[in-house]
């Protein structure tokens, strides 16, 4: 069955510096990836998706994704991290049809001043 | 408008009651669904709505209850609360059936006491 795993619960950096949280996915197949983010006080919102083809994504606000199949990773990554990205953040792979989502635990996000 | 509105934002609930939450959208989109979100755990999915097609995951069947009286309202229905119960409730909703991205709203606490 498909699984993801989040690995880091917390991670603290400080605004300016670079980013990457990490995400690995068990999947048979080739997976659909996304990761999504939750703002406090907000619902989840897309923040990426990765379908198959260019192992780089793009996403809103400066945020990249690259996917490695050989890794069964999907880190997500950001040069310059500002304040407004305190957040938590989930990745997520396609489960069958109908957008089924399985999601990791989610990795909560501190920038410091 | 591309807000998910769910109702109410908190519920305490006795053990052993009957709890109903309830999700709305205004997007015309035809598949809605219910994720259980409980702390350092990943959202977990319910069930869902393909149109009028009601879709419960294996291991939450008799758990819960769903309806879906128009395209835009749809309920999670818990015939006898229990202590497992308390967690977050995510509704979310999408456009079709195939990497579609899902919109989220802002979640239901619920309390079982």
């Amino acid at each position: 069955a498909q699984s993801v795993t989040q690995p880091d619960a917390r991670v603290t950096v400080s605004e300016g510096a670079s980013l990457q949280l990490r995400c690995k996915y068990s999947y048979f197949g080739t997976p659909y990836l996304f990761w999504y983010v939750q703002y406090p006080r907000q619902g989840l919102q897309l923040l990426l998706k990765y379908y198959p083809g260019d192992p780089v994504v793009q996403g809103v606000n400066g945020f990249e994704a690259e996917f490695s199949k050989s890794n069964s990773s999907f880190h997500l990554r950001k040069a310059s991290v500002h304040w407004s990205d305190w957040a938590v953040y989930f990745c997520a792979v396609r489960s069958g049809s109908f957008n089924k989502l399985t999601f990791g635990a989610g990795t909560r996000l501190a920038v410091c001043p | 408008d591309t807000t998910v509105k769910q109702n109410p934002r908190y519920k305490l609930a006795r053990v052993g009651k009957p709890v109903n939450l309830i999700c709305s959208q205004t997007m015309n989109h035809d598949t809605m669904y219910w994720y259980q979100k409980k702390p350092n755990q990943a959202p977990k999915l319910l069930l869902f709505y393909y149109d009028k097609i009601l879709n419960r995951e294996a291991d939450t069947f008799e758990k819960f209850q769903s309806s879906r009286p128009n395209n835009s309202f749809c309920s999670l229905y818990i015939g006898s609360a229990g202590l497992e119960y308390s967690a977050m409730y995510l509704c979310a909703s999408s456009r079709g059936t195939a990497n579609e991205r899902l919109f989220f709203g802002h979640g239901t606490k619920l309390s079982v006491l």
